[in-house]
């Protein structure tokens, strides 16, 4: 079965200091791969994909993934984190079932930025 | 550029009661998506439609009916509901087809907060 896992609820860091959430996938094939926030009682909000090409993938608010095919992981970082970065964040997979594709997500890891 | 919007944005029910989630979307994409959120369970796909007058089973349909009679909605149906379908529910769109800029990027609403009592 083709999924994708976060192994940490939640990941405390101090304001300042470098970030990174865990991604480890299971696919068939090349994998799509993206990172998605979630403020609170807000929807999911876009912040990178891998798709193909360089294994470092910047996006948005300073964000970027390293896409590792051995490990098969994708790892979410920020070198610096920022209060306003606490929010709860989401792996995602594009897997194909009966000839279409849909997106299959993590069960969220909470990050915690620390004052 | 409203994007995707879910309607109610809360709703209480009784078991056994029936209720439909309106999703609209207002950027043309092919696929829709409704998903629930639980603690500790991520988002968890109920049903998705790969274009109008499709629908096809996600992970968790059970309890759950969809109809896409045009292509910018998208209905969420509970029959009859169970405590058990208490969660917020998430409708996301892409554009879907292969070769497009962003069709693999699925663009959210803002969730509806269903309680069943």
């Amino acid at each position: 079965a083709q999924s994708v896992a976060q192994p940490e609820d939640q990941v405390n860091v101090a304001e300042g200091n470098p970030l990174t959430v865990k991604c480890t996938y299971s696919v068939s094939g090349n994998p799509y791969l993206f990172w998605y926030v979630q403020y609170p009682n807000r929807g999911l909000q876009f912040l990178l994909k891998y798709i193909t090409g360089d294994n470092l993938v910047k996006g948005s608010y300073g964000f970027e993934a390293e896409f590792n095919k051995s490990q098969t992981s994708f790892h979410l970082k920020k070198p610096s984190a920022l209060v306003s970065d606490s929010a709860l964040y989401f792996c995602a997979v594009r897997v194909y079932s009966g000839g279409y594709q849909k997106v299959t997500f993590g069960t969220g890891t909470k990050l915690q930025v620390i004052p | 550029n409203a994007g995707v919007t879910q309607t109610p944005k809360f709703r209480v029910l009784k078991t056994g009661q029936s209720m439909t989630l309106l999703c609209a979307q207002d950027m043309n994409h092919e696929y829709m998506y409704w998903y629930r959120q639980d603690p500790g369970m991520g988002l968890r796909l109920i049903h998705y439609s790969v274009g109008e007058g499709t629908t096809a089973k996600g992970e968790v349909p059970d309890g759950y009916n969809v109809s896409r009679l045009k292509k910018q909605n998208f209905l969420l149906g509970l029959e009859s509901a169970a405590p058990s379908q208490t969660s917020v529910y998430f409708c996301a769109s892409s554009q879907g087809r292969q070769g497009i800029s962003g069709a693999n990027v699925l663009t959210f609403g803002a969730g509806s907060r269903l309680t069943v009592l």
